[in-house]
C-alpha cells in the first residue's frame, strides 16, 4: 500500500463549480502538506502548502488537513477551464538534514465550459 | 526567468546507452532535488543535495545512476547502460534554505529509451 493514497480521476466539472479534491496518508510523521498543480508535460506548480492542521485559504483556493483522520483536501471554488490539469498532494517529515516530498499518484481534473 | 530550468527537456536513447541531465536550482536556493515521475503517478524521490553534499539516496536510485552537484550550483544526473524501465520524466526541484516543503520544480527531461 503506498503512503499516500490519491483518486486518479479523472474529475470532470462544469465551469463556475467547486472542485474537490482530497489525499489520504499512513504516515504519521509527515508535518507539511502541500498541492501542486500539473499541466500535460510541465513540471509541478506549487500551489499552496499547510503545517500541521488546519485551514489555509489563498484566493480560489482552500486546503484543509485533518491529521487525526489522516486526510487532505484541495477546495477550488468558481473552477475555471484553466483549472483543468493534474493536482497532485504532496506531503513530508521535518528533518533536520531535508526533507523529500511523498507524493500521491494525482488526480486528473477537466472544467468544461 | 529566474526559475529552476533542466536540459535538455527531451532525450530519445538507445537502450544500453549513457545519458546526463542538466538541472540549474533558482540562485539563492541551497538544496536541490531529483524526482522521477512516470506516466499516470506522482513524483518519486531519488536523491537531494544540501549545496554540493549529496545527503540522502532513495533506494530507487540504482548503481546505474549517479548525481553530482561539484560546486553547490548546478547538478547532473547520469544513467549508465540506460534500460527501457528508465524511461521517465526526471524532474529537479530546488528549495530556499530551512523551508525544505517550498520545492520549486523545473519543467523536466523526459526520456525515452528505445
Amino acid at each position: 500500500q503506498k503512503e499516500v493514497e490519491q483518486d486518479p480521476g479523472p474529475l470532470s466539472v462544469p465551469e463556475g463549480a467547486i472542485v474537490s479534491l482530497n489525499c489520504t496518508y499512513s504516515n504519521s510523521a509527515f508535518q507539511y502538506f502541500m498541492w501542486y498543480r500539473q499541466y500535460s508535460r510541465k513540471g509541478p506548480e506549487l500551489l499552496m502548502y499547510t503545517y500541521s492542521s488546519g485551514n489555509k485559504e489563498d484566493g480560489r483556493f482552500t486546503a484543509q488537513v485533518d491529521k487525526s483522520s489522516k486526510y487532505i483536501s484541495l477546495f477550488i471554488r468558481d473552477s475555471q477551464p484553466s483549472d483543468s490539469a493534474t493536482y497532485l498532494c504532496a506531503m513530508s517529515e521535518v528533518k533536520a538534514a531535508g526533507n523529500k516530498l511523498t507524493f500521491g499518484g494525482g488526480t486528473r481534473v477537466l472544467v468544461k465550459p | 526567468d529566474t526559475g529552476v530550468s533542466q536540459d535538455p527537456r527531451h532525450k530519445i536513447t538507445k537502450r544500453g546507452q549513457n545519458v546526463t541531465f542538466r538541472c540549474d536550482p533558482i540562485s539563492e536556493h541551497n538544496r536541490l532535488y531529483w524526482y522521477r515521475q512516470t506516466l499516470g503517478q506522482g513524483p518519486e524521490f531519488l536523491t537531494y543535495f544540501q549545496n554540493e553534499a549529496q545527503l540522502e539516496k532513495s533506494r530507487l536510485l540504482s548503481d546505474r545512476f549517479s548525481a553530482e552537484r561539484p560546486k553547490g550550483s548546478f547538478s547532473t544526473l547520469e544513467i549508465q547502460r540506460t534500460e527501457q524501465g528508465d524511461s521517465a520524466m526526471y524532474l529537479c526541484a530546488s528549495s530556499p534554505r530551512d523551508k525544505d516543503y517550498e520545492q520549486y520544480f523545473g519543467p523536466g527531461t523526459r526520456l525515452t529509451v528505445t
